[in-house]
């Protein structure tokens, strides 16, 4: 069973177009956090979501978490060839270990 | 500052030999955490390692693997006699202690393990 489901699973556009990933759950979560990883590399923390309809936006990047704490989105505005990667988001269990989504590769055209 | 070290980052091994991973943690990071990364699976935790204490290996592989954090020197992940199923990339986190609900872990490069 997977506890974070993220859709679409695959995602190829133009650069300049706009996207949204999106990590759901029937569980709830004290925080979410997404993170990318570029091919060969490990994966970057963007972004800790705490509050039930947060927002937080970091450049042309919005995050959100859901009223109930339970999904969250990621939306991309003019998307560019250097946000290619796979995006997953990832909730802390219990003794701090990281469960991650089941990620969405991003490909962005130039 | 320098982030989290993984060697080696490629390493190759035919069936029945050992793996040896190491993680440098950043500086004044007490915590360390192992990953698995395969291709159908996604990433997966493995191992959560204080200095000198396995705090939770539910992600291990009951045969084979062990994971160690001593005193001094690196984390260690050893695999031994390897099979083709455990080619993947290897990812060590590590973190200062827990603050309030965050769990802010930064990640090595990775460790690509090839099995022949």
């Amino acid at each position: 069973t997977q506890l974070l489901e993220q859709s679409p699973q695959f995602l190829s556009i133009q650069e300049g177009e706009n996207l949204t990933v999106y990590c759901n759950s029937s569980s709830v979560f004290s925080s979410l956090q997404w993170y990318r990883q570029e091919p060969g590399e490990g994966p970057v923390l963007l972004v800790t979501v705490v509050t039930g309809g947060e927002v937080k936006k970091l450049k042309r990047l919005t995050f959100q978490f859901g009223d109930a704490r339970k999904d969250s989105s990621l939306h991309i505005t003019a998307a560019q060839p250097g946000d290619t990667g796979l995006y997953l988001c990832a909730f802390g269990g219990a003794t701090n270990k990281l469960i991650f989504g089941t990620g969405t590769l991003l490909a962005v055209q130039p | 500052n320098a982030g989290v070290m993984q060697n080696p980052r490629h390493l190759v091994r035919r069936r029945g030999q050992e793996a040896r991973l190491r993680c440098s943690p950043v500086k004044g990071h007490s915590h360390v955490y192992w990953y698995r990364q395969l291709p159908e699976e996604g990433l997966k935790f493995m191992v959560y390692l204080q200095k000198e204490n396995i705090i939770d290996e539910s992600g291990m592989p009951k045969e084979r693997f062990s994971a160690e954090f001593p005193k001094e020197g690196p984390s260690i992940l050893r695999i031994q006699q390897v099979v083709r199923g455990d080619s993947a990339a290897y990812f060590c986190a590590s973190s200062p202690p827990r603050q309030g609900v965050f769990y802010e872990q930064y990640f090595g490069p990775g460790t690509r393990l090839t099995v022949t």
